[in-house]
């Protein structure tokens, strides 16, 4: 969807370092999202948000913090990358909480080595 | 807590043949049900929805019905095509109040072959 663009779309990294992922979204979202896909897992929250500087922990936030210090971005940042965070992110916006529809964008294909 | 099962598949069929994906959920309350599809190196789309009990979602051919008293919310399909190759997920909201979160499935890969 061309309202959430996630950069980048693809980075390598080396274990122990920090990674910022970053979601930018331009339909007026209260609610974001981080998830992360992987084979035989689908898609599991790591946090969210409901509005600017209200986050939350999902089911797997281990290892990870998000920041929104706007509306439009969310920030996804690795304090240490390791290899278990090799994954694909995405990120998913939905304006209100009567409104079902989540828009996702592309997706962060991050591979730590 | 609230969780979504889906046949796991790998699925592969023939164009023009039927499509079942089964998905059931366990769930406190009364969850909005959800199909999502991913196509290769996409995110994920809206597929269709339901909100309430015997709630029918449809969209692009595909359908599924919200059953309560299975808890179950199926997707059929009654004539694939190659362009539906793709991966479906299962969801289900969670959550109350401010914020809706969606609880997805594994997935489950179909190929469709012409």
């Amino acid at each position: 969807d061309a309202g959430i663009t996630q950069s980048p779309r693809h980075k390598v990294t080396e274990t122990g370092t920090p990674v910022t992922l970053r979601c930018h979204q331009t339909e007026n979202h209260r609610y974001m999202y981080w998830y992360r896909q992987d084979p035989g897992h689908g898609l599991r929250l790591i946090h969210y948000s409901y509005g600017v500087k209200d986050t939350d922990k999902g089911e797997v936030s281990d290892g990870y913090s998000v920041s929104r210090s706007k509306t439009e971005d969310f920030l996804l940042t690795l304090e240490s990358a390791t290899s278990s965070q090799t994954s694909v992110y995405f990120c998913a916006a939905k304006r209100s909480q009567t409104n079902y529809g989540y828009t996702f964008g592309s997706g962060t294909r991050l591979t730590v080595v | 807590g609230n969780s979504v099962t889906q046949m796991e598949g790998p699925v592969t069929l023939s164009e023009e043949a039927f499509l079942t994906i089964n998905c059931t959920y366990t769930a406190t309350g009364y969850p909005s049900l959800f199909w999502y599809v991913q196509y290769p190196g996409e995110g994920l789309q809206l597929l269709l929805k339901a909100t309430k009990a015997d709630d029918k979602g449809s969209n692009k051919g595909f359908e599924a019905t919200y059953r309560k008293e299975t808890t179950s919310f199926h997707l059929e399909k009654g004539s694939v095509q190659v362009s539906d190759s793709a991966v479906y997920f299962c969801a289900l909201s969670d959550g109350q109040g401010g914020s809706e979160k969606l609880v997805f499935g594994k997935g489950t890969k179909l190929t469709v072959n012409p």
